[in-house]
């Protein structure tokens, strides 16, 4: 399995609502990651999970809150969200630092498509 | 993290060779450099990557220059696949920190 599994792959919610973003992977990867992307805009790093603690948190609001079950699963927890939060949400896996492992790139999921309402 | 500038757009006719160019003049000694593409609508999608070599693989072939302080992404034989947003990335090896720049539209155009 090369794949990251991102569920829902579209999602409406309202500014009210409590809803999950959902990133499955099969590779082995220890790292993990949640970009945020807006129209016409890349991808902007949002957390990193390696070794399913959270290493790196760019400063995101607490209205966003991560998890990470396992080694394979990884949540994206909504809460209170505006409308300019509206934007594709990117997970990605790589292989994380330990002994043997080999540079390699980030394998990123289709992403969910997220509209605040 | 260095960072990297690249053209905003570019046009390749079909069939021919698509030579995308990144300056990364601030590089340091260990960090990578990466390629990366994004078609319309879908996750971004590892291409390649080098420290100082010229690396090939079944998508594509980078070359760093001697000094690393650029490289350029050539994809073969272009298709209308092709069309996507490519970005040229420098980072640490198994750094956490993949920071996406604007990147290069490249249009291939039958």
């Amino acid at each position: 399995d090369t794949e990251v599994t991102q569920t829902p792959k579209h999602l409406v919610m309202g500014m009210t609502n409590k809803k999950s973003l959902k990133c499955e992977q099969h590779m082995g990867h220890r790292a993990m990651y949640w970009y945020k992307q807006k129209a016409k805009k890349p991808p902007e790093l949002m957390f990193v999970y390696s070794y399913e603690k959270l290493s790196i948190n760019e400063s995101v609001p607490s209205r966003f809150s991560p998890e990470c079950p396992n080694s394979s699963l990884l949540n994206l927890h909504l809460h209170a969200l505006q409308p300019e939060d509206s934007a594709l949400y990117l997970c990605a896996s790589s292989q994380a630092p330990g002994r043997g492992v080999k540079e390699g790139g980030y394998t990123f999921g289709s992403g969910t498509r997220l509209t605040v309402v | 993290d260095a960072k990297t500038t690249q053209p905003t757009s570019m046009d390749c006719a079909e069939g021919r060779a698509a030579n995308l160019p990144c300056n990364h003049s601030t590089i340091s000694g260990n960090e990578y450099v990466y390629w990366y593409r994004q078609i319309h609508s879908q996750g971004p999608q590892y291409i390649i990557h080098g420290l100082k070599n010229n690396e090939t693989n079944e998508m594509a072939s980078l070359i760093i220059t001697e000094d690393r302080k650029s490289s350029t992404l050539i994809l073969p034989h272009a298709t209308l696949r092709d069309t996507a947003v490519y970005y040229c990335i420098v980072r640490v090896p198994l750094g956490f920190k993949t920071i996406f720049g604007a990147g290069t539209r490249l249009f291939v155009k039958a």
